[in-house]
């Protein structure tokens, strides 16, 4: 099995902050990873596909990067659409989520 | 625009089986990963299963002896059976359309579209 951790697990924040989220696999996973944002009550939604392709529709405020066991989603400017949860998810081998990251109001 | 739609039964009893069905209407089921996803009460996402090529299936280790995902063409919908079930699989279940983005000869697999999800209670 391959593990994923994420930090911070809680991130208060501010509109207008540059926001990093970090995921980390416990074995080296190539380019096999995807970040999802989800609110309370509602489904996950696609952000980045292959560690760094922005799904069509997603504000190009979001960035996703890094490969191997390290990669991370950034927000440039947090909008007040964004606080959420965010999940990254590894497809290398039997897909698996992280734990999640919230990000909430500072 | 794509859209799924899960439904079944929001209380199972304890050793019964979970059944449930996503429609799929906008497209037509094929050439996808139909997948299943569920999530405990205020706990992260668990990836359960998928089917493809209209039959083949993998599955988590973890639920593998005790779920199963089957496909309806004709009616362009999916269904997932998890079997002999306990208070532990109390939780909100997604299904998603799964697919693979060929890069340099390698194929990704992500989940594009998702259903809003249906509540799965297990109790007497």
């Amino acid at each position: 099995d391959i593990q994923m951790t994420q930090s911070p697990s809680s991130l208060p924040a501010s509109v207008g902050d540059r926001v990093t989220i970090t995921c980390r696999a416990s074995q080296s996973i190539g380019s096999y990873l995807n970040w999802y944002q989800q609110k309370p009550g509602k489904a996950p939604k696609l952000l980045i596909y292959v560690a760094s392709n922005l799904q069509s529709g997603v504000p190009s405020r979001f960035s996703g990067s890094g490969s191997g066991t390290d990669f991370t989603l950034t927000i440039s400017s947090l909008q007040p659409d964004d606080f959420a949860t965010y999940y990254c998810q590894q497809s290398y081998l039997i897909p698996s989520f992280g734990p999640g990251t919230k990000v909430d109001i500072k | 625009q794509v859209q799924l739609q899960e439904s079944g039964p929001g209380l199972v009893k304890p050793s019964e089986t979970l059944s449930l069905t996503c429609t799929v209407s906008g497209d037509s089921i094929g050439d996808y990963y139909w997948t299943w996803i569920r999530q405990p009460p205020g706990k992260g996402l668990e990836w359960i299963g998928y089917i493809y090529d209209s039959g083949s299936t993998n599955y988590n280790p973890s639920l593998k002896s005790r779920v199963s995902i089957s496909v309806d063409t004709s009616k362009n919908q999916f269904s997932l059976k998890l079997k002999s079930v306990t208070a532990a699989d109390t939780a909100v279940y997604f299904c998603a359309r799964g697919l693979t983005a060929e890069l340099s000869g390698f194929y990704y697999y992500y989940m594009d579209v998702w259903g809003k999800g249906t509540t799965v209670t297990v109790s007497s």
